[in-house]
């Protein structure tokens, strides 16, 4: 089955403990992106990559960091989480083309206390 | 800011169509029309994309002005699994893709 795959689901942590949240799709897709959703300010794009060891900045990049190694694989990487980074992240791939669909992952709920 | 404009909310009665409007007065001639929902607790799902032309598919349907200014999303018959926040975008080389707050479509039984 065609899907983004994100892990973990839930994730609760603490202040200044490093975590990373993987995100892998099985399409083939040249394009990945992070995106993080806070009530009342919609998706938010963090980071994105249109293919291997291509990664561009979104419109809210700071705080965090990304690797694409593989194709398949779009890790987000929290080198120093804080409070401010409790949210609900999405990973999504496409083609890269216009006409392409993008495919979202179910999410990660982050809180860090 | 999103290249898109859309109204945070819309109702509609289960059984009727629904019309799901969205602006998007700077289009560029080579930008594709996305829609995309969210359902209560699960990521963003696609809904449906044009280029120019209206499109039909098992989901929905997509009215696309003659100037591409705007669009029209269009559920011909709303059900209470259609509640949800719908998302339209502008997708070209899928380096700029924002999303706007989109609409909240509340189904009344």
């Amino acid at each position: 089955e065609a899907q983004v795959t994100q892990n973990p689901r839930y994730l609760i942590t603490v202040t200044g403990k490093k975590l990373t949240v993987t995100c892998s799709q099985n399409m083939n897709h040249e394009y990945m992106s992070w995106y993080r959703q806070d009530p009342g300010l919609g998706l938010r794009q963090i980071y994105y990559s249109m293919n291997v060891e291509v990664t561009d900045k979104g419109d809210v990049p700071e705080g965090y960091k990304v690797s694409r190694k593989e194709k398949r694989n779009f890790p987000l990487i929290l080198e120093s989480p804080s409070p401010n980074q409790t949210s609900l992240y999405f990973c999504a791939s496409s083609l890269l083309r216009g006409n392409s669909p993008l495919h979202f992952g179910n999410g990660t709920r982050l809180t860090v206390t | 800011d999103a290249k898109t404009t859309q109204p945070n909310s819309m109702e509609s009665n289960e059984e009727e169509p629904v019309h799901l409007p969205c602006n998007h007065s700077t289009i560029s001639g080579t930008d594709y029309i996305h829609w995309y929902r969210q359902l209560p607790s699960q990521g963003p799902e696609y809904v449906i994309h044009g280029l120019t032309s209206n499109v039909n598919n098992r989901m929905a349907s997509l009215a696309i002005a003659e100037d591409r200014k705007s669009s029209t999303l269009i559920l011909h018959r709303a059900t209470l699994r259609d509640a949800a926040v719908y998302y339209c975008i502008l997708l070209y080389n899928n380096n700029d893709m924002r999303f706007g707050a989109g609409t909240r479509l509340t189904v009344k039984p």
